[in-house]
């Protein structure tokens, strides 16, 4: 099955409110995680990642909290702005194998004006 | 730098031709990623090389779809016979290590008819 899920397919948002984004993850030893921003007809964007040593961090009003008790990521947005719409994917590299990185899914963001 | 550069941006062909796909790494990226994205698979790693060599190709999902990689400049993805399922967006990309944030090109959108 999927390890990388999204719990909400879409979000709706007003200008001006907050979003959070929240991604599950289901392998314990995944020591990276990356959120990446996609819009339409373009690819992935990198927004900002953490290393499994850390539970929080911030960037340009975007907030990525870990919690590797409950294996779970989110992505929160201040001030969400109608350009923040896009889809959103987190990734993990589960330190295995390759190593490389395994997608969510995805979540759709809109943000109404 | 430019970031990573695909070509061409669509493609439209009709089943049974063949298909190549072209990538322009960012400059000193040791590693080069091919992903396929779907509605319904999401974002999937078809092969990856490092420094030209390719790594791992257990994506790739069966003899018809080949990678190479001649120089650290330059890989293609090539499709023979295309089949009107392997319609999807296909994604290059490339990072300095494995394990770390990926760069994306904007991709070339396949259609197999």
């Amino acid at each position: 099955g999927e390890s990388v899920g999204l719990h909400l397919p879409t979000l709706s948002v007003q200008e001006g409110d907050n979003s959070i984004i929240n991604c599950a993850y289901s392998n314990s030893a995944s020591d990276y995680f990356i959120w990446y921003k996609q819009e339409s007809g373009k690819g992935p964007q990198f927004i900002i990642d953490i290393r499994s040593n850390m539970d929080k961090r911030q960037g340009q009003r975007v907030t990525v909290l870990l919690n590797k008790t409950v294996k779970h990521l989110s992505l929160q947005i201040a001030a969400t702005q109608p350009g923040d719409s896009a889809v959103y994917f987190c990734a993990e590299n589960r330190n295995s194998g390759y190593s490389t990185l395994t997608f969510g899914k995805g979540t759709m963001l809109l943000v109404s004006p | 730098d430019a970031g990573v550069i695909q070509s061409p941006r669509h493609e439209v062909t009709e089943m049974g031709q063949e298909v190549t796909l072209r990538c322009k790494p960012i400059s000193g990226h040791d590693y080069l990623f091919w992903y396929r994205q779907t509605m319904m698979r999401g974002l999937e790693l078809l092969i990856y090389f490092n420094n030209n060599v390719p790594i791992d190709d257990s994506g790739m999902p069966e003899d018809r779809f080949s990678a190479k990689m001649p120089n650290a400049s330059f890989s293609t993805l090539k499709i023979q016979p295309s089949e009107p399922r392997d319609s999807a967006v296909y994604f290059c990309a490339s990072s300095l290590t494995v394990d770390e944030k990926l760069f994306f090109g904007s991709g070339t959108q396949l259609s197999v008819l």
